[in-house]
Formats: C-alpha cells, structure tokens, sequence
C-alpha cells in the first residue's frame, strides 16, 4: 500500500541557509501535517493544510513556511536555519479535517542536519 | 491548555510477560487519545485510538489501551511481550475540531528481553 513519502530522508546545511523538504501525501488523503521533533523530543505540531489551504498553526517559527499544492503534495521551506532546527521533521497525511476517524499516517521523516 | 504525561522514561520486561506503558492526560472537553510506536529512524505508526465508546481500545498487533476517565489515564497494555516490541511509544491527545494538531508526550522506551 501506498504510504507518505518525504524527501529527501536526510539534508545536512550550514547555519543561514535554506531547505526545503517535501511531503507526497496517500493518494486521495486532503490533508497533511508536518511535525519536528528534535533528538530526543516528542513531535511538536507545526503546521497543517487542508484542501491547499492553511487549516491551524502550531509552534512554527516565522523563518519557516509552507503550502499544500494542487496535487496535495506540500513543501516546507526553512530560511535562515539555525543549530536549534536539527531535527527530524514529519510528515502526516489524513482525509478530511476535523475528523480524528481517519487515521493519520506519518512519513519516514526527513532528517535535518545544520553545521 | 492540553498535556500528556508518560512518567516513565523506559519500560523493561522480559518476552512472554505483559506489559504496560503508562499515559496521563489533561485536556479540556472530551480527549481523543492515541497510541504511537516509532522504531529508530522511521515515522510514529498508529497502534490505537480512543475517540469514544468501550473503554477497552483493541489495536494493532496485539495492543490495547484502557481509557479511564476518573483516573484521566489512557495506558498502553500487551499480554504477552515480544523481542520486536522493543521501540519507542508515544502517547498523544487531541481534539476534535484541532483535528491531528496532536500533543505528543514524552515517549516511553519499550525494551523486551529475550
């Protein structure tokens, strides 16, 4: 079956430059979420799309943005990086938003490190 | 505001015994809880959900979860634990109309022993 792909799986840049990492939602999931979660962290929320639009915020710094295209796909840009943003980021993906019964599938995750 | 707590850094118990992976939650309102298991350097994959209904949640591979309201707790339970549970397990709580906007806890280190 299909899964949530993400790419690429590791990035490793230097402190001020920026990244952008990519999330291949399942086919005919709307929805996609990305999370961080540092080295040894719980996820943190970050951001979420629904239907290529902006659905809810969480602790996502203003160096980063992101989007949802029109084939769902979603990319995460990160500028100015700094040491702090080391992490591995998530990407989920689910049909429908608001509706915690379609279950939530998670991407293998991008690694990201800044030297 | 909403929180997950796992009290416990790691868990260890020999295979073929059961074992527990304890879960306190505080949120407002009704709590959507949910059971992760992520092995190294891969994605949280789903185990189990509680949204509403029996207490008693039925998951993948073997694991349930017991939802107990008074005790605002949602633990993690396996009768008989194999060698290939070994993994980290993260609890989660949410709300409906914040959809996945999941607040993880810490995660818990499952290590079963031959």
């Amino acid at each position: 079956a299909a899964g949530v792909i993400q790419s690429p799986r590791h990035l490793i840049k230097e402190k001020r430059e920026t990244a952008t990492l990519k999330c291949y939602p399942i086919p005919r999931h709307d929805t996609v979420y990305w999370y961080q979660q540092g080295p040894g962290q719980d996820p943190q929320f970050l951001i979420s799309f629904y239907e290529k639009m902006q659905s809810d915020k969480g602790s996502i710094p203003d160096r980063f943005s992101a989007q949802q295209f029109s084939d769902y796909h979603s990319e995460l840009n990160m500028s100015s990086l700094e040491l702090g943003d080391s992490a591995l980021y998530f990407c989920a993906s689910s049909v429908g938003f608001g509706s915690l019964n379609s279950p939530l599938h998670f991407g293998n995750g991008t690694r990201l490190t800044v030297t | 505001a909403q929180s997950v707590a796992q009290p416990e850094d790691q868990v260890n118990v020999a295979e073929g015994n059961p074992l527990t992976v304890k879960c306190t939650y505080s949120v407002s309102g009704n709590p959507y809880l949910f059971w992760y298991v992520q092995y190294p350097n891969r994605g949280l994959q789903f185990l189990l959900k509680y949204i509403t209904g029996d207490n008693l949640v039925k998951g993948s591979y073997g694991f349930e979860a017991e939802f107990n309201k008074s005790q605002t707790s949602f633990h993690l339970k396996k009768p008989s634990a194999l060698v290939s549970d070994s993994a980290l397990y993260f609890c989660a709580v949410g709300r409906m109309d914040s959809s996945y906007k999941l607040i993880f806890g810490s995660g818990t280190r499952l290590l079963v022993r031959p």
